[in-house]
């Protein structure tokens, strides 16, 4: 079946450091591929989205490109600010009667 | 509508009861689904709508809850002798579309007292 795994958390950085959230997925053909984030107290939002191989998504100085030979699309962001402290999902959907799989979620605080 | 709308925002309900959780997704959209968020942790599927029928139910935790989808529009999410461990937000959210990124509702707040 389909499954994403993503990279344990909490993630604590400083002002300005480099951001790498991981996720690697496993499905049949060609799922698309998105990244969600939770900001404290609000809902769920998508952050980028990519659907086919090599596509880079990107918003908001964040980047994630789908990577169909490692199965990946992992989360970067040059330098991070404390406005982005959220919990960040990978997500997947494949084609046909099958549901939107998420990740279990990173932790990212950042601190001035 | 211009998203998705759930319905009621909070709810507290005593043990025992049973509670009905409303989700009004964007128009047009073909797929709905319910989550599960329990404070501080992740998302856990419930259940997946396409259209009215629901290809997957594997989510559901125990025959007490059970969802409907009427229309291909409004689903209702019941949870019947509510216990304590019910307690979460629950998130519903809609697609639709090749790529079916999906949107999400504010959620409800259900905590059994």
């Amino acid at each position: 079946g389909n499954s994403v795994t993503q990279m344990e958390g909490p993630v604590t950085l400083s002002e300005e450091a480099f951001l790498t959230i991981n996720c690697t997925y496993t499905a049949t053909g060609y799922p698309s591929l998105f990244w969600y984030v939770q900001y404290p107290g609000e809902g769920l939002q998508l952050l980028l989205k990519a659907t086919k191989a090599d596509d880079k998504g990107s918003n908001k100085g964040f980047e994630a490109t789908y990577r169909k030979e490692t199965t990946s699309f992992h989360l970067e962001k040059g330098s991070v600010q404390v406005s982005d402290s959220a919990v960040y999902f990978c997500a997947l959907v494949n084609s046909g009667n099958t549901p939107l799989v998420f990740g279990k979620g990173t932790r990212l605080s950042v601190i001035a | 509508g211009a998203g998705v709308s759930q319905s009621p925002s909070n709810k507290v309900t005593e043990k025992g009861k049973d509670v009905e959780l409303r989700c009004d997704p964007i128009s047009g959209h073909t797929a709905l689904y319910w989550y599960r968020q329990s404070l501080g942790q992740g998302l856990e599927f419930l259940i997946y709508f396409q259209g009215n029928s629901a290809p997957d139910k594997s989510g559901l935790p125990s025959d007490r809850f059970s969802a409907e989808r009427t229309g291909g529009s409004v689903s209702t999410l019941t949870i019947q002798r509510t216990q304590q461990e019910d307690s979460a937000v629950y998130l519903c959210a809609s697609s639709s579309g090749q790529v079916r990124e999906a949107f999400f509702g504010q959620g409800t707040r259900l905590t059994v007292v």
